[in-house]
């Protein structure tokens, strides 16, 4: 069992949907990460979240919004997504930047299709 | 800048040999190394870190890895491979500038057969 827990597993949406993908941590963990990730392929960053604030944006389109509730929550709503945005979609966390040793906890991830 | 290099897309090895999967990094200061394993359908597992000290660092069932600074490589490795072992493995570094981000490198798949 992982310690990041991620819902749903999986979700088939319309580009006109509008979804939320969730995930949760109690390790106490003050960042927290979006990937997405295609098959065989290495995570790439979406967005970082430390101490509920955003600091970094990959550049990624608007069409996917995080947001940070508490420091133990992070959603990435959805909407007017399209085909390529099919991936499974990670989350993870690790403690602040005060402790390079700290590796990231990872989730097992959202699959998203999109029609 | 940060980043790592896998340069196999892929390793095979017999169950009981050994296994090695390569890594070389670029950093422009001190390298913070990871390496992750993911299997189908889940996400990327934690398996050992270099941060200091000694160069042959050990982590979960039973890899190793081995910092090689002048070669700036750092080779992930097992005495005897499992079929289990199968699986996608990453090698990772944490950037300097932010220390919340991490890059990857592409991925070698590793198969171990009976």
């Amino acid at each position: 069992d992982t310690e990041v827990t991620q819902t749903p597993k999986h979700l088939v949406m319309g580009m006109t949907n509008k979804k939320s993908l969730k995930c949760e941590q109690h390790m106490g963990h003050r960042a927290m990460y979006w990937y997405k990730q295609k098959a065989k392929k290495p995570p790439e960053l979406m967005f970082v979240y430390s101490y509920e604030k955003l600091s970094i944006n990959e550049s990624v389109p608007s069409r996917f919004s995080p947001e940070c509730p508490n420091s133990s929550l992070l959603n990435l709503h959805l909407h007017a997504l399209q085909p390529e945005d099919s991936a499974l979609y990670l989350c993870a966390s690790s403690q602040d930047s005060g402790n390079v040793a700290q590796p990231q906890h990872f989730g097992d991830g959202t699959r998203l299709s999109i029609l | 800048a940060q980043s790592v290099a896998q340069p196999e897309d892929q390793v095979n090895v017999a169950e009981g040999n050994p296994l090695t999967v390569k890594c070389t990094y670029s950093v422009s200061g001190n390298p913070y190394l990871f390496w992750y394993v993911q299997y189908p359908n889940r996400g990327l597992q934690f398996l050992l870190k270099y941060i200091t000290g000694d160069n042959l660092v050990k982590g979960s069932y039973g890899f190793e890895a081995e910092f090689n600074k002048s070669q700036t490589s750092f080779h992930l490795k097992k005495p005897s491979a499992l079929v289990s072992d199968s699986a996608l493995y990453f090698c990772a570094v944490r950037a300097q500038y932010n220390f919340n981000k991490f890059y990857f490198g592409s991925g070698t798949k590793l198969n171990v057969k009976p």
